[in-house]
């Protein structure tokens, strides 16, 4: 059984960049949710995705966007990046109906100069 | 709004100390508690809490939840370096998919 994995590890992008970050989902786990984690923070809810179909969404402006693939990897965009938007950024994979039960990759450190 | 509040914020003992962690709450319609350990990077599963005034054990660590006063305590005996992490607390609602986090709790052990 293979964990969750994200790719990359660490990003360097300048102010208006954009960016694309890829999470692979634990084997058999059909939904993934993206969460951003500011320096002393704890996790913050970006979107959830499920059958390739956003299923619920924190309070992030549309320039976050997702996509979930058929067979349920995941990716984020962010366009137009911001200084704020240096985080470590965190994907956990569930089983639909057992989303308490979310498994985290390593995440991927933005670094936004 | 939901939320949640994690007390202290941080925390430095000597190896064996026992210490207390704390989350209050306030979300609606609360579905689970969860505690999480964080080391490096990702967050990993410590426990999940649904009901009141049942404890769940693992080895050292052990959580309650109390859903009249709205928090959870998670306890740590005999600690040890390696419980050097950050504690997340996370509490999801019957109204959505997501967890919300409190900031967390830094616990140093020192030597």
């Amino acid at each position: 059984e293979t964990g969750v994995t994200q790719s990359p590890t660490h990003l360097i992008k300048t102010r208006g960049q954009q960016v694309t970050l890829r999470c692979s989902s634990q084997s058999g786990h059909n939904t993934v949710s993206w969460y951003q984690q500011a320096l002393g923070q704890g996790p913050q809810f970006i979107f959830q995705y499920y059958r390739e179909e956003e299923n619920g969404r924190g309070n992030f402006p549309p320039r976050f966007s997702g996509l979930q693939f058929p067979n349920y990897s995941s990716e984020l965009n962010v366009n137009a990046l911001e200084l704020d938007d240096s985080a470590l950024y965190l994907c956990a994979s569930s089983l639909a109906g057992v989303t308490d039960t979310q498994y985290f990759g390593p995440g991927t450190r933005l670094t936004v100069l | 709004e939901d939320k949640v509040v994690q007390s202290p914020l941080s925390l430095v003992v000597h190896e064996g100390d026992t210490v207390t962690l704390n989350c209050s709450y306030e979300v609606t319609n609360f579905r689970s508690l969860l505690w999480y350990k964080q080391e490096k990077k990702a967050p990993t599963f410590l426990f999940m809490l649904t009901s009141s005034g049942i404890e769940k054990k693992s080895g050292r660590l052990s959580s309650i939840l109390d859903k009249k006063e709205l928090f959870s305590i998670l306890n740590i005996t005999a600690t040890q370096t390696g419980d050097s992490a950050v504690y997340l607390c996370a509490v999801g609602s019957y109204n959505n998919n997501d967890m919300r986090f409190g900031a967390g709790t830094r616990l140093t052990v020192k030597p």
